[in-house]
């Protein structure tokens, strides 16, 4: 389980707060996911990146904004939320993007706005 | 657009006992891969068994293996023999060839009775 980390692992803030959240992958992968984890939805598909490059923003506020220095490292930054932006944030990787290979995943951020 | 349904938001399995986990999908591709991933309390979401489409013979992996009837656009999930450490939420996901998004389901949350 120490393939894909993310840090930090629960989160507390207002809606006027900056924050962010930060995914690394360890396994040598091109591709890395953020998706958001809403009780009894699907998982969201937020942002996609392929060896650093945006590939997909699913229509995302802006109020998330991603950020992808190189293939290992992922972040997430948080500013201005709302309530309803409380959720399970998870990270993912995957060797390439437009193949079968299986996706894996980071333990989560549960974020909670107030 | 392409759908994953999970009609089971929650299962109950007798510990040693088989339980089968239902998923179907609407697609109007022919070529697609399906996924049945595990997220246990609190741990990390990992993969349990896929299937690609283009294969007639269904996936096993151990005690879990899956029934893919492509006409129908189901892809069941049986858990032979199932232990504690099974008791997870399920998801069901669907990804077509030649892109990079997953289609997740809403998941069915599996517990396991002593």
């Amino acid at each position: 389980e120490t393939g894909v980390t993310q840090t930090p692992r629960h989160l507390v803030m207002g809606m006027t707060n900056k924050k962010s959240l930060k995914c690394e992958q360890h396994l040598g992968h091109n591709a890395m996911y953020w998706y958001k984890q809403s009780a009894k939805k699907p998982l969201e598909l937020m942002f996609v990146y392929n060896f650093k490059e945006q590939t997909e923003n699913n229509s995302v506020p802006s109020r998330f904004s991603p950020e992808c220095p190189n293939s290992s490292h992922l972040f997430l930054h948080l500013h201005t939320l709302q309530p309803e932006d409380s959720a399970l944030y998870l990270c993912a990787s995957s060797p390439r993007i437009y193949f079968q290979e299986t996706q894996y995943f980071g333990p989560g951020t549960r974020l909670l706005v107030l | 657009a392409q759908t994953v349904t999970q009609s089971q938001p929650e299962m109950s399995v007798q510990e040693a006992e088989t339980v089968t986990l239902s998923c179907t999908y609407d697609t109007s591709e022919s070529d697609y891969y399906l996924f049945w991933y595990k997220q246990p309390p609190s741990r990390q979401m990992i993969l349990v068994i896929r299937q690609e489409a283009y294969k007639q013979q269904n996936a096993t992996e151990n005690r879990f293996s899956v029934n893919f009837q492509k006409a129908a656009k189901s892809f069941s999930l049986k858990i032979s023999d199932s232990q504690l450490g099974d008791a997870a939420m399920y998801f069901c996901a669907y990804k077509a060839s030649g892109t990079y998004k997953y289609i997740f389901g809403t998941g069915t949350r599996l517990k396991v009775l002593a």
